[in-house]
Parts: structure tokens; sequence; C-alpha cells
């Protein structure tokens, strides 16, 4: 089944402890990306890759890093958390640039990270 | 800039209403456009797209239609049930340089009653 899947789905941590949220896709996407998501502000996206060892900020990248090493994998990493990022946290992942000519880059979702630092 | 707004919610209806949810949105160049519907406790999931204008998407009875006069791509469906209560996001995807940018509204939840 084509999905994105995303590990933990459920996180309560501590200011300043490093933690690492993980996504993976298994449809062969080029383009990966991460949200989150807030209420009143709907998703906004914290860092996106437009392939393996490409990375770029987002609208929202502070106290965030990525790293893309594998064409599958897109882990988001929280090196010193603080309650400002508890959030709902969102990974996705599209076909990319191939689709970009067709207009139909479709981005799929996985089912999200729920983070709580206290 | 590019941003896309959504009509605020929540919005409360009973079984079998039709339903409207607008979206507007603000664009440079010809973006694509779509519904995205969140069940609670769950991501999201693609509803329906439209990649150019007058085009118009469906899916499980919901539709909408690019409507590019009036920079819209408002949400209907005829009759409403329960398990269509979900928070839906309107969102347009834009081409540019090195990255596809996929720009979402605040997002609309729709609470149907039996």
């Amino acid at each position: 089944e084509a999905q994105v899947t995303q590990n933990p789905r459920y996180l309560i941590t501590v200011t300043g402890k490093k933690l690492t949220v993980t996504c993976s896709q298994n449809m062969n996407h080029e383009y990966m990306s991460w949200y989150r998501q807030d209420p009143g502000l709907g998703l906004r996206q914290i860092y996106y890759s437009m392939n393996v060892e490409v990375t770029d900020k987002g609208d929202v990248p502070e106290g965030y890093k990525v790293s893309r090493k594998e064409k599958r994998n897109f882990p988001l990493i929280l090196e010193s958390p603080s309650p400002n990022q508890t959030s709902l946290y969102f990974c996705a992942s599209s076909l990319g640039q191939g689709a970009k000519i067709l207009g139909t880059d479709t981005q799929y979702f996985g089912p999200g990270t729920r983070l709580t630092v206290l | 800039g590019n941003s896309v707004t959504q009509m605020e919610g929540p919005v409360t209806l009973s079984e079998e209403a039709f339903l409207t949810i607008n979206c507007t949105y603000t664009a440079t160049g010809y973006p694509s456009l779509f519904w995205y519907v969140q069940y609670p406790g769950e991501g999201l999931q693609l509803l329906l797209k439209a990649t150019k204008a007058d085009d118009k998407g469906s899916n499980k009875g919901f539709e909408a239609t690019y409507r590019k006069e009036t920079t819209s791509f408002h949400l209907e469906k005829g009759s409403v049930q329960v398990s269509d209560s979900a928070v839906y996001f309107c969102a347009l995807l834009i081409y540019g340089g090195a990255t596809n940018k996929l720009i979402f509204g605040t997002g609309t939840l729709l609470a149907v009653q039996p």
C-alpha cells in the first residue's frame, strides 16, 4: 500500500531534550516536506526536500533541522525543543519535478505526530 | 503574495443539508487548487483537485470548480452525512523555481448532526 508513515504518533517531552520524528514514504517520491499545524494558522511548511541531499527552509524553519540521505526518509530533528514547538506535525511527499510540467503534483500526507514540549 | 482564504468555522449542519465552504485565493501565475480533508485524529487526505481554470474536481459527492475570474474554489455537497464531519482545507500549489509550494487556508471545521 502506498503510504507515508511517521513515528512516533504521539510524544511528550521536556524542554531541551533532543528528539527526532521519522518520516518514510514508499512511493519513490522525489519531494518531501514537513508541516506544522496550529489552531487558527492552518498548515505551515517547516522544511522541504526536492531530492536526496537537497533540502531548503520553508516558512517556519527556526528550531528545526532535517536531512535527506535516502530518497524514502526525511527525518525532522528538534535539537533543543521548546514549548512553542508544541504542535501537530505532518510529513508529506509528492512526485516532484516530474509532475511539475503536468501541473498535478499531489502531496500525500502522513498520519501526523502530536508533540507536546513541557 | 500567494495566499488562501477560507470561511471561518465551525459550520454546523443537519444531515442531508446542502454544504458550501467558501475558498478564495491570491496567486501569481496559474496554480493548481486542492481540497484536503482531515477526519478526527487522522492526517490530511486529498479530497479533490483542479489544475486549470473551469476544471471541476469531484469526489465522494463533493465538488469544486476552479473559477479564475473570481479567484475561487468553493467546496459544495448536495447532501451531507454525519460521516462528513471533519476539517476541510483549501490549498493552492505554486510552481516556481526549485519548489512546488503548497499553501493552505486555515481550515474549516464541519460538524454534521443527525
